[in-house]
């Protein structure tokens, strides 16, 4: 395609579950960048892929939170056993890598229920 | 984790007035990058800005860049309803190859008729 895509657009889940979010970015980008937004608020980093750089994964608030990037394309962001707290839009971005911005998904919705 | 602070948090204001949002940080970037992002979507850049004391004008929206490159506002002038949305500070800091990009905390305009 030729934007971001994440999936699904929503998802509730009863706390205690796993959740998988799915990213699939432009194609040729080499950053790939996953964050958190609650309601009117800004970005939280969670965390920053670059290349095959090491992630840089200083953002996951818990060890809960885990994401892979496969193949340099798609990325996987998992939480397991989810808490309330956790209710969120995370957003998924890519870019070049450069001084350019970044190109943004349209989110996930997640509820904890 | 470079954090990076914006004032107002909110605005509210009439159409036709004029507005500075202001990005903060103790921190460096090498460059900064502002977006704008309506409900239910993803941000969206509006411009980067990579020099110390750049200024780029798009259509009535000024952005500067502070002279050390740690700081940056967004003007806009005669603002119209199709301005509203949540505003976006972003710096970029080069790590891994690439630019991870931490987020402000978000100025949410409301421009009324």
């Amino acid at each position: 395609g030729a934007g971001v895509s994440q999936s699904p657009s929503n998802k509730v889940t009863e706390k205690g579950k796993d959740v998988e979010l799915r990213c699939d970015p432009i194609s040729g980008h080499t950053a790939l960048y996953w964050y958190r937004q609650s309601l009117g608020q800004g970005l939280e980093f969670l965390i920053y892929f670059q290349g095959n750089s090491a992630p840089d994964k200083s953002g996951l608030p818990s060890d809960r939170f885990s994401a892979e990037r496969t193949g340099g394309s798609v990325s996987t962001l998992t939480i397991q056993r989810t808490q309330q707290e956790d209710s969120a839009v995370y957003l998924c971005a890519s870019s070049l890598g450069g001084a350019g911005g970044a190109f943004f998904g349209q989110g996930t919705r997640l509820t904890v229920v | 984790t470079q954090l990076l602070e914006q004032s107002p948090q909110f605005l509210s204001i009439q159409e036709g007035e004029n507005l500075t949002v202001y990005c903060n940080s103790s921190s460096v970037f090498s460059s900064l990058q502002w977006y704008r992002q309506e409900p239910g979507e993803g941000p969206v850049l509006l411009v980067t800005v990579v020099t110390g004391g750049e200024v780029k004008k798009l259509k009535r929206l000024t952005f500067q860049f502070g002279d050390a490159r740690k700081d940056s506002s967004l003007h806009i002038t005669a603002a119209q309803p199709g301005d509203t949305g949540l505003y976006l500070c972003a710096g970029a800091e080069l790590t891994g190859g690439g630019n991870k990009l931490t987020f402000g905390t978000g100025t949410q305009l409301k421009v009324e008729l």
